[in-house]
C-alpha cells in the first residue's frame, strides 16, 4: 500500500545553517506530495506541495522537488532561522486510487538554535 | 475567517467515561476529518465526511462515533474511553475530493489523556 517515510529528528541546526529533511514515499497511483508544518500549540498547515513529477515547491525559502525516479520529496532550506523550529510532516494524496487517501509521515521535529 | 476550531483543547477522562470533540469550519468545506496523532507517529485518519448526512471510517475508527449535520459541524463521540485512546486529536477540512491534491486545514487539536 501507499506510505511515507520521514528522516528520524530531531534535527538541531544553528541559525543560517542548511536545512534537508528527506522524505521518501510509495504509491500504487499518481500522488500528489505535500509538506505540512506544525508550530507549537498549533494544528499543521500546508507549506509547500507538488502535483506531478519535477514540480518543484516553494514557499518561505523551503522548497521541495518531486522526484519520480527516486521516490522522493526532501524538504531544503538554505538559511534556517529560529522561528522554522517546528515539526514537519510529509505527505501524499493518492489521485489514483478514486478513494479517500491521504497519508502523512511521522514528522520531524527541527530545533535552530540562535 | 476563524478557519478550524476545536473545542476542548485538554481533556482528563476517566476508563469508561464518555466524551464529544468539537469541531466547526466556517470556510464552506464539504470535506472534512478526524485524525489522531500519537507520540512518535503521523497521523491517523479516524472518520471522514464528504458532505452532511455522509461519513465513512478511516483506518482506525473503533471506539468512535461521528455525526455530520451540517456543513460546519463534524462532532467525535468518544464513547467507553480506554488508555489507548490517549492522544492528540485533529481536525480538518478541505475544499476538494480526498484523493485530489487539495490543501487540508487543520485545527489547534485536542488533547486527550484517558486514565
Amino acid at each position: 500500500g501507499d506510505s511515507v517515510t520521514q528522516m528520524e529528528g530531531p534535527v538541531t541546526l544553528s541559525e543560517e545553517a542548511f536545512l534537508t529533511i528527506n522524505c521518501t514515499y510509495t504509491a500504487t497511483g499518481y500522488p500528489s506530495l505535500f509538506w505540512y508544518v506544525q508550530y507549537p500549540g498549533e494544528g499543521l498547515q500546508l507549506l509547500l506541495k507538488a502535483t506531478k513529477a519535477d514540480d518543484k515547491g516553494s514557499n518561505k525559502g523551503f522548497e521541495a522537488t518531486y522526484r519520480k525516479e527516486t521516490t522522493s520529496f526532501h524538504l531544503e532550506k538554505g538559511s534556517v532561522q529560529v522561528s522554522d523550529s517546528a515539526v514537519y510532516f510529509c505527505a501524499l494524496s493518492d489521485r489514483g486510487s478514486g478513494t479517500y487517501k491521504y497519508i502523512f509521515g511521522t514528522g520531524t521535529r527541527l530545533k535552530v538554535l540562535a | 475567517n476563524a478557519g478550524v476550531t476545536q473545542t476542548p483543547k485538554f481533556r482528563i477522562l476517566k476508563i469508561g467515561q464518555s466524551m464529544t470533540l468539537q469541531c466547526t469550519q466556517d470556510m464552506n468545506h464539504n470535506y472534512m476529518y478526524w485524525y489522531r496523532q500519537d507520540p512518535g507517529m503521523g497521523l491517523k485518519l479516524i472518520y471522514y465526511s464528504v458532505g452532511a448526512g455522509i461519513t465513512d471510517k478511516g483506518e482506525v475508527p473503533n471506539g468512535y462515533n461521528v455525526s455530520r449535520s451540517t456543513t460546519e459541524d463534524f462532532p467525535l463521540r468518544l464513547e467507553l474511553a480506554a488508555p489507548s485512546q490517549t492522544s492528540v486529536y485533529f481536525c480538518a477540512s478541505s475544499r476538494l475530493v480526498p484523493s485530489s491534491f487539495d490543501e487540508q486545514f487543520f485545527g489547534p487539536g485536542t488533547r486527550l489523556t484517558v486514565l
